[in-house]
């Protein structure tokens, strides 16, 4: 089984910032098969993104995914209220199972 | 629009049986498998399996295979994670989710979760 590894844990940003949040695979991800996920407080998942950098219906231009191997980036430029949340990696490579990360939080600073 | 309406929160006792479900609606239920998720307090969420729409194959985490079963009835575009002996450990929030594609691809979209709370 694939282990994802976020981080940070927590970050603490300002509305306007840039985040950069980091997800590292045990063993190599192909790239097609990764992704993003945003949870808000009593949401269900939400995908960002697939494939490692495509963005899924409707997401806004300013998250973008990146990375390849063992080690993934989601960037979001600039910091909207709305953004701050709960993100996780996905790996759907190595299926079954599919792992899930256990999350960064994304709280205003 | 695409939606998955799963069951109602339940509250059972350790040994208990349950059944929650997931009707779909909104777009094709024949071309998309369903997948199910576990998420416990304050963690990451967890793949519990999937099963094809016709319920010809279903495809278990090695975690969970033995402890749930995942099931389909397609004449009600509805989707199924029971158990026979709940322990107090399955207490979580259950959610169901249709990949974008295939068994294998990324959860596009989801049901508003399930609570279930397995306590004495």
């Amino acid at each position: 089984e694939i282990v994802l590894t976020q981080s940070p844990g927590t970050l603490s940003l300002s509305p306007g910032e840039r985040a950069t949040l980091s997800c590292r695979a045990s063993q190599t991800v192909n790239v097609n098969y990764f992704a993003w996920y945003q949870q808000r407080p009593g949401q269900a998942p939400r995908l960002l993104i697939y494939g490692a950098s495509f963005r899924a219906t409707g997401v806004p231009g300013r998250f973008s995914g990146s990375g390849s191997g063992t080690d993934f980036t989601l960037t979001i430029s600039r910091l909207e209220p709305e953004d701050f949340a709960v993100y996780y990696c996905q790996q759907y490579d190595s299926s079954p199972p599919s792992t899930f990360g256990q999350g960064t939080r994304l709280e205003i600073k | 629009e695409v939606r998955l309406v799963q069951s109602g929160a339940e509250m059972k006792k350790p040994g208990e049986s349950l059944k929650i479900s997931c009707k779909a609606s909104g777009y094709s239920f024949n071309n998309y498998w369903v997948g199910w998720v576990r998420q416990m307090p304050g963690r990451g969420p967890e793949w519990m399996g999937i099963v094809h729409p016709d319920g010809s194959d279903t495809r278990y985490s090695p975690s969970f295979q033995g402890h749930v079963t995942i099931s389909v009835d397609k004449s009600t575009r509805t989707a199924y994670l029971q158990w026979t002996s709940l322990k107090a450990s399955d207490t979580a929030l259950y959610y169901c989710a249709r990949p974008k594609w295939g068994p294998d691809d990324a959860f596009d979209a989801w049901g508003q979760g399930t609570m279930v709370t397995v306590s004495s």
